[in-house]
């Protein structure tokens, strides 16, 4: 079974809103990653959070973990239109990634 | 290298001819994946190489798909009898020992006429 689910699947907004995607995961985990995916090809990594850690931000990325949930936000805050594109987590280890999140920004 | 490299960026291929895809890891990363993503879809899982492990086949679609790791570095993904449904964007991406983050690259569009 997968170990990250994004959700939504697919969000809309406007250049300069706020953009939040959310991942759950199902065992224990050490640490949660975040990418980013442009045009169909290879994904980039954003951003990692620890197991230690409640929030940690990059930028205009703020990630949230909540280790008793068993969940992770992602904060995009004043979007562009750059920022559209898929977003996945990757809990831990695992192999497999969730079906991601496509964000469209509308300038 | 800089950055995984993977080759050819695009592939054209007729229905039951084989193809081979090659991923050119970061130097010394240790863990090597392969990953399918079909058009609007998520990435599936295909094979993972850990050093001088057996490698993880779980995700192999079927017995048309192999994948060997060379001297712990280039790898080559195999698909034999070239089906439609093989139409995909391949992915590679690697890690380091010890690390958590996972470096891809840019894929190899497969497509099957």
């Amino acid at each position: 079974s997968q170990q990250g689910e994004e959700d939504p699947q697919a969000l809309s907004i406007q250049e300069g809103e706020n953009a939040t995607m959310n991942c759950s995961y199902k065992t224990s985990i050490n640490n949660l990653q975040w990418y980013r995916q442009n045009s169909g090809r290879g994904l980039v990594h954003l951003i990692l959070i620890r197991s230690n850690e409640r929030e940690k931000h990059s930028g205009r990325l703020r990630v949230t973990l909540d280790t008793s949930k068993k969940s992770s936000s992602l904060l995009i805050t004043a979007s562009r239109a750059a920022d559209t594109a898929s977003y996945f987590c990757r809990a831990g280890n695992m192999l497999t990634f969730g079906g991601g999140t496509r964000l469209m920004v509308k300038p | 290298g800089a950055g995984v490299s993977q080759s050819p960026s695009n592939k054209v291929t007729e229905k039951g001819k084989d193809v081979e895809l090659r991923c050119d890891p970061i130097s010394g990363h240790t863990a090597l994946y392969w990953y399918r993503q079909s058009l609007g879809q998520g990435l599936e899982f295909l094979i993972y190489f850990q050093g001088n492990s057996a490698p993880d086949k779980s995700g192999l679609p079927s017995d048309r798909f192999s994948a060997e790791r060379t001297g712990g570095s280039v790898s080559t993904l195999t698909i034999q009898r070239t089906q439609q449904e093989d139409s995909a964007v391949y992915l590679c991406a690697s890690r380091g020992g010890g690390a958590e983050k996972l470096f891809f690259g840019s894929g190899t569009q497969l497509s099957v006429l």
